[in-house]
């Protein structure tokens, strides 16, 4: 256990249902990066915060896709209009510098 | 473009033996690298990381060797264990912006065989 949390473990939705997912990073770091992980590849980058501030979108942040850190600790990423496309992990990761510590994901299936 | 990839996808080892798992980036700006853990069901857990400025970093059973000049990067496992089964992956911090966003290969799944 890496101390960072993340919620649901698990979330099954209907194509066109939004999404919500929550990242409680460990609460000394300031740094918060989610990444998307398909089967059978390494994570990919989403998106950084630091402190409150988004600092990086990945091109892979379509529209449909919002993520706030609104006070500088926990962070939700949301998805609307889910596709089967988003079924993925989606990953949070929290740093105080260079490494990164990372949550044990959210697993999403649209069916 | 900026990616990081590993030789083999699947490395089988026997008990007791030592792995190698190899990863080579491409990025030449990539100031410092990471190796991640990965089992079934679970987020990536930190094995050893290097910067750029030295060449080799060892840890408990693990040592990471870094060279620049073929932007090769390797893991070594002592004594594998049942217990070290899972995937492994490289990652390559590129500097850029200095975000420090992580830039990963696609893995290679180590089996222990008893």
């Amino acid at each position: 256990d890496t101390g960072v949390s993340q919620d649901p473990r698990h979330k099954i939705t209907k194509r066109g249902q939004n999404v919500t997912f929550r990242c409680d990073p460990i609460s000394e770091h300031n740094r918060l990066y989610w990444y998307r992980q398909t089967l059978g590849q390494g994570p990919e980058f989403l998106t950084y915060f630091q402190n409150e501030a988004q600092l990086e979108k990945s091109r892979l942040l379509s529209d449909r896709f919002s993520a706030e850190r609104p006070k500088g600790s926990f962070s939700t990423l949301e998805i609307q209009r889910t596709e089967q496309g988003d079924s993925a992990m989606y990953l949070c990761a929290s740093s105080p510098g260079q490494q990164q510590y990372f949550g044990p994901g959210t697993r999403l299936t649209v069916t | 473009g900026e990616s990081v990839g590993l030789h083999l996808p699947t490395l089988s080892v026997q008990e007791g033996d030592n792995s190698i798992i190899n990863c080579a980036y491409s990025n030449s700006a990539s100031d410092y690298f990471i190796w991640y853990k990965q089992e079934s069901g679970k987020g990536p857990q930190f094995i050893i990381d290097i910067r750029s400025n030295m060449d080799k970093r060892q840890g408990q059973r693990v040592t990471v060797l870094l060279n620049k000049t073929v932007k090769h990067l390797s893991l070594q496992i002592a004594a594998t264990q049942p217990g070290d089964s899972a995937v492994y992956f490289c990652a390559e911090n590129t500097g850029s912006g200095n975000t420090g966003k992580l830039i990963f290969g696609q893995g290679t799944t180590l089996q222990v065989k008893p």
